[in-house]
């Protein structure tokens, strides 16, 4: 059964510092997404992404973020200066074109420790 | 702001026993209620509900919706170990502008604990 993945699945940087995180997509599956999960907390929308452009974002995603769909498979998202408060667990998620099948099927995640 | 809310935070029961999980919300545009069962990793997709009063069924797991009361539960029967994870509930929403790309508020979760 295809999947999301993601890549790497822990990444431990230092703040002030660049990171970047991998997604691949269910392969026909045209809207992408991220959302993040701090410990204990809900899980929150961060960007939708779809035909090559963002279609939202949330109060979130600030200037420190960027997504980018380099290649017709990866799905990437940036934070510039990553700040403690960063730290989360990230998931990307995707979903097929079909208004009947809503359903948003989501990678194992990335878990981001900013020091 | 839209808001979802489930019941109870956690539940612990032991193998066999019946749990009934909450799931209430207050959205402007209502789109889908959607269950996710989260254990390690990734919340794994369970039901998407769209119309009041039709159940969706999956082996031991139900789940309803009831548009009006705006509320939907999630039903697990006979309950194992393996059903122990977090749920989610989670209500999709139109995109920025009535648009289909919709996005998915989540509530809290439910963190079930079964006991052999």
């Amino acid at each position: 059964e295809p999947e999301v993945t993601q890549t790497p699945s822990h990444q431990v940087t230092q703040m002030g510092q660049e990171v970047i995180l991998r997604c691949v997509p269910i392969s026909n599956h045209l809207y992408f997404y991220w959302y993040r999960q701090i410990l204990g907390q809900k899980v929150e929308f961060l960007v939708s992404f779809y035909n090559n452009e963002i279609s939202e974002k949330s109060e979130i995603f600030d200037d420190q973020f960027s997504v980018e769909r380099p290649d017709g498979s990866n799905f990437t998202l940036k934070i510039r200066s990553t700040k403690l408060e960063d730290s989360a667990m990230y998931f990307c998620a995707s979903r097929n074109r079909l208004a009947s099948t809503d359903t948003q099927y989501f990678g194992p995640g990335t878990r981001l420790t900013v020091l | 702001e839209d808001k979802v809310v489930q019941s109870p935070l956690s539940l612990v029961v032991h193998e066999g026993d019946t749990v009934t999980l909450n799931c209430s919300y207050e959205v402007t545009n209502f789109r889908s209620l959607l269950w996710y069962k989260q254990e390690k990793k990734a919340p794994t997709f369970l039901f998407m509900l769209t119309s009041s009063g039709i159940e969706k069924k999956s082996g031991r797991l139900s789940s309803i919706l009831d548009k009006k009361e705006l509320f939907s539960i999630l039903n697990i029967t006979a309950t194992q170990t393996g059903d122990s994870a977090v749920y989610l509930c989670a209500v999709r929403v139109p995109g920025a502008g009535g648009t289909s790309y919709g996005k998915l508020t989540f509530g809290q979760g439910t963190i079930l604990t079964v006991h052999p």
